[in-house]
């Protein structure tokens, strides 16, 4: 596609329960983060992925936070047992494997509403 | 860690006036420093950036200065439109060695025809 995808768009839950949101890179983006923005917030680094390498997960605030990259592509962030302080838009970013740090290209995040 | 404050957090102005965002830094071997826009329902979108060996850099209506001795970075949008009305982040990053950016907290400009 011509930019970063991110599905669903909207996501309300119930506390405790788990979630997936999905993010499809730009074609050829080796590199995909995933970042937290709460509201009023900077961006809140969460997790990294660059190519075959091991993933820096050093900043998911706990371990209820999980992500894969399948195939060197498509990410899921997956939360388990939603709290109401997961409460937040969830930005995919990706670049080129090289490029300059910070040119990072964002889907437009995923809105989510814990209940 | 870095550490990146940004002021003010919100900002008016009047059409035609310019705008100034500042931010700080604190870890001297930052040496990336990339200026995001996000307008409303919308994923951040680089607008400009500049690097540790350069003083200044303009495009158009926008430009970035940066004193690495006082470790700060600054915003500077001119002749300002409605259409600049978002929110604005600066960042900063090692250029090797760190896969991700540190951000300021954004500055909601509000530009008023």
């Amino acid at each position: 596609g011509a930019g970063v995808s991110q599905s669903p768009s909207n996501k309300v839950t119930e506390k405790g329960k788990d979630v997936e949101l999905r993010c499809d890179p730009i074609s050829g983006h080796t590199a995909l983060y995933w970042y937290r923005q709460s509201l009023g917030q900077g961006l809140e680094f969460l997790i990294y992925f660059q190519g075959n390498s091991a993933p820096d997960k050093s900043g998911l605030p706990s371990d209820r936070f999980s992500a894969e990259r399948t195939g060197g592509s498509v990410s899921t962030l997956t939360i388990q047992r939603t709290q109401q302080e997961d409460s937040a838009v969830y930005l995919c970013a990706s670049s080129l494997e090289g490029q300059t740090l910070g040119k990072l290209f964002f889907g437009s995040g995923t809105q989510l509403s814990v209940l | 860690g870095e550490n990146v404050e940004q002021h003010p957090s919100t900002l008016s102005v009047q059409e035609g006036d310019s705008a100034v965002i500042k931010c700080t830094y604190s870890d001297s071997a930052s040496n990336y420093f990339p200026w995001y826009k996000q307008e409303l329902g919308k994923g951040p979108q680089l607008i400009i950036d500049i690097r540790s060996n350069v003083g200044e850099k303009k495009d158009q209506r926008i430009a970035v200065t940066l004193n690495k001795t006082a470790k700060h970075f600054s915003l500077h949008i001119t002749e300002t439109q409605p259409e600049d009305s978002a929110v604005y982040f600066c960042a900063a990053s090692f250029q090797t060695g760190a896969n991700n950016l540190f951000f300021g907290t954004g500055t909601r400009l509000t530009v008023i025809p």
